[in-house]
């Protein structure tokens, strides 16, 4: 039972290049998310889903897309990174809503846009 | 807008003692409350979670409190281990479906 799965685990990119971040999971949760997380700004939350073919915005969605084609499946997508997206990016899924049950954490992407 | 607020400062005590972090919100009346744990390099891990008509929730040797009329919440580790050392979240639903977090506080247990 791998959980959630984060791919990749590390990366650099220069400004202005794109990348998706995969997140897989295995528990047949219907909601997924995306946060970020900086130093003295905890996590924040960048864009979730309820269920297969939904997504909706968070706190911080400027500069970030996201699909959820598949249930165990939720993409983060940077179009044109800037170096304000340096961050670490988790993932997250829940079994129902995010109150009434704990969420699952992938291990977290760490991205430097430099 | 939502906040809360966690002791950014390290807590700092010895192992065999109790360690009680605070977690305190504002402008926002939770339906629940829940408590992570986070290693370095790691994603949150999930420990508990308290109901707003709740006063008090037991896990081994956590206990968590929720006092909604003060909004805080209170989190206790007994007879703490190094093991223990960890940076320690309190989040709340602000929505059915989405959950806020504090930015933590780091606990360290010393022998």
């Amino acid at each position: 039972n791998a959980g959630v799965t984060q791919t990749p685990k590390f990366r650099v990119l220069k400004t202005g290049q794109s990348m998706t971040l995969l997140c897989a999971q295995d528990m047949n949760h219907e909601y997924m998310y995306w946060y970020r997380q900086d130093p003295g700004m905890g996590l924040r939350l960048i864009h979730y889903s309820v269920g297969e073919g939904t997504t909706a915005k968070g706190e911080v969605p400027d500069g970030y897309n996201v699909s959820r084609l598949k249930k165990q499946n939720f993409l983060l997508g940077l179009e044109s990174a800037a170096p304000s997206q340096t961050s670490v990016y988790f993932c997250a899924s829940s079994s129902w809503t995010g109150g009434a049950f704990g969420y699952t954490f992938g291990s977290g992407t760490r991205l430097t846009v430099v | 807008s939502q906040k809360i607020e966690q002791n950014s400062e390290a807590l700092n005590i010895q192992e065999g003692k109790t360690a009680t972090l605070t977690c305190n919100y504002t402008n926002y009346s939770p339906a629940y409350l829940q408590w992570y744990r986070q290693d370095p390099g790691r994603g949150p891990v999930f420990l508990l979670l308290i109901r707003e008509n709740e006063k008090e929730k037991r896990k081994e040797r956590l206990k968590v409190t929720f006092d909604t009329t003060l909004k805080q919440s209170l989190f206790h580790i007994t007879a703490s281990q190094p093991a223990d050392s960890a940076t320690y979240l309190c989040a709340l639903d602000i929505d059915t479906d989405k959950l806020i977090f504090g930015t933590g506080t780091r606990l360290q247990v010393f022998p």
